[in-house]
């Protein structure tokens, strides 16, 4: 079935390093949607991308989709403790799903 | 304010009896999700519904169940047939029913703990 792989599970990074989290689908997408969730929270939408080779900004937040709409990326510039928490990418399913990436938890080393 | 509630946001119960979770909205959202999350781990779809009257079963939805009387609520039934049902459970809706992809608002979530 339908699947969307997210990379890496953890990545840990020091405060003020970038940070980047990668999906990809093994079908093509019609869009794709990013979501962040703070520890003991719940997942909060950030973005949605829906043409290819879409780049849209939210301040450090880089977010691209990939040119054949099966991948997609979120690049933060310089962490900050606020970016602490899981980020997931959600790719559209049969019957108005959502399917999920695994989530890629962002860690910053004290 | 507008919003999902989920309740309560801890609950404890022992092996064998079921327990049902509240979910309520005031978005006047038509679509409703359930998900559960395990810790580290992702989300993964119990129960989702279109439409009031109306339920279709996610990837894990055994020993679970649910009902769709009101377009406001979708409460989730944890039945002592699910094997192992500690976990945090997530609501969610999301608008433009059943022809669009729009992005989905979450409740703050029940971590169910049994003992």
């Amino acid at each position: 079935g339908q699947q969307v792989m997210q990379i890496p599970q953890y990545q840990h990074v020091q405060e003020g390093e970038d940070f980047t989290t990668y999906c990809n689908s093994s079908t093509t997408l019609s869009n794709i949607q990013w979501y962040k969730q703070r520890p003991g929270g719940h997942p909060v939408f950030l973005i949605q991308l829906v043409k290819s080779g879409e780049v849209k900004k939210q301040k450090r937040l880089t977010f691209q989709f990939g040119e054949a709409k099966k991948n997609s990326s979120l690049h933060i510039t310089a962490t900050q403790t606020t970016d602490v928490g899981t980020y997931f990418c959600a790719g559209p399913g049969s019957n108005y799903q959502l399917i999920w990436g695994a989530g890629t938890k962002l860690i910053i080393k004290p | 304010d507008g919003g999902i509630t989920q309740s309560p946001k801890y609950l404890f119960r022992k092996e064998g009896q079921n327990v049902t979770l509240s979910c309520e909205q005031n978005l006047n959202h038509d679509a409703m999700y359930w998900y559960r999350q395990d810790p580290g781990q992702g989300l993964r779809l119990i129960y989702y519904s279109q439409i009031v009257n109306d339920f279709q079963k996610g990837d894990i939805a055994e020993g679970y169940s649910v009902s769709r009387e009101k377009k406001e609520s979708f409460p989730l039934t944890v039945t002592s047939a699910q094997k192992n049902p500690t976990a945090f459970y997530l609501c969610a809706s999301r608008p433009g029913g059943g022809g669009s992809y729009n992005e989905q608002f979450f409740g703050p979530g029940t971590r169910l703990t049994v003992l």
